[in-house]
């Protein structure tokens, strides 16, 4: 099992400030044949169902803001936002789809205002 | 419009059965990879179990191996997700998602495994 690692567990963040989420993967999530990375970020508010945010690893979902970027490569990739807005208090999560059809995720980090 | 709508939550006692149904509106359902995810109270998420779209391949956690069974009903647009020999553990909001083309999830149903 492909097992993703989050870091920090939580972190304040000022508001216009950037935000910093990294994910790790036991194993790469880099398929060869096309080149592309198996991996999205997801935002999760209460009570809500996760929103994705990103896939292939830095290709923004429709509609997301263009403060919210990823990055990455082989087993490390980073959520940036690079300027917090109040309503992206949320937790964030890692996932890879790597695995056809049994993906797992990080275990989440809160993002909250300083 | 692509609809997942999730029911059949509930509270029941460890060692009972539940039937969670996963009704999908909006897309050619039978074409398409459904995927179970649960999220225990105040915790992250786990994926739980996957059918494929065309040919019904299943896949499961280890935790739920041989408790749960996912099978699809095309005529009824309608993923179902038997869990049998439920846990405490299992206690936890259970979301469906379309897991292939365009991915979305459904609101999710709560599911409670209390004596």
């Amino acid at each position: 099992d492909i097992v993703m690692t989050q870091s920090p567990d939580s972190l304040a963040v000022s508001l216009g400030e950037r935000a910093t989420i990294n994910c790790k993967s036991s194993q790469s999530v880099l398929y060869s044949s096309n080149s592309k990375h198996y991996l999205a970020w997801y935002q999760q508010k209460p009570g809500q169902p996760p929103k994705l945010l990103i896939y292939w690893a830095s290709t923004r979902e429709s509609g997301v803001p263009d403060r919210f970027s990823g990055s990455g490569s082989g087993t490390d990739f980073t959520l940036t936002i690079s300027s917090l807005q109040a309503e992206d208090v949320a937790v964030y999560y890692c996932q890879q789809y790597y695995t056809t059809l049994m993906w797992t995720f990080g275990q989440g980090t809160k993002v909250e205002i300083k | 419009e692509v609809q997942l709508v999730e029911s059949g939550g509930g509270l029941v006692q460890p060692g009972e059965s539940l039937r969670l149904s996963c009704a999908a509106s909006g897309f050619t359902f039978s074409s398409y990879a459904i995927i179970w995810v649960r999220q225990a109270p105040g915790k992250g998420l786990e994926w739980v179990s996957s059918i494929s779209g065309s040919v019904d391949t299943t896949y499961y956690a280890d935790s739920v191996k041989g408790r749960f069974t996912i099978f699809r009903d095309n005529s009824k647009n309608t993923v179902y997700l038997q869990m049998n020999s439920l846990r405490a553990e299992d206690t936890a909001v259970y979301y469906c998602v379309k897991a292939s083309g365009a991915w979305f999830w459904g609101q999710g149903t709560l599911v409670t495994v209390s004596s």
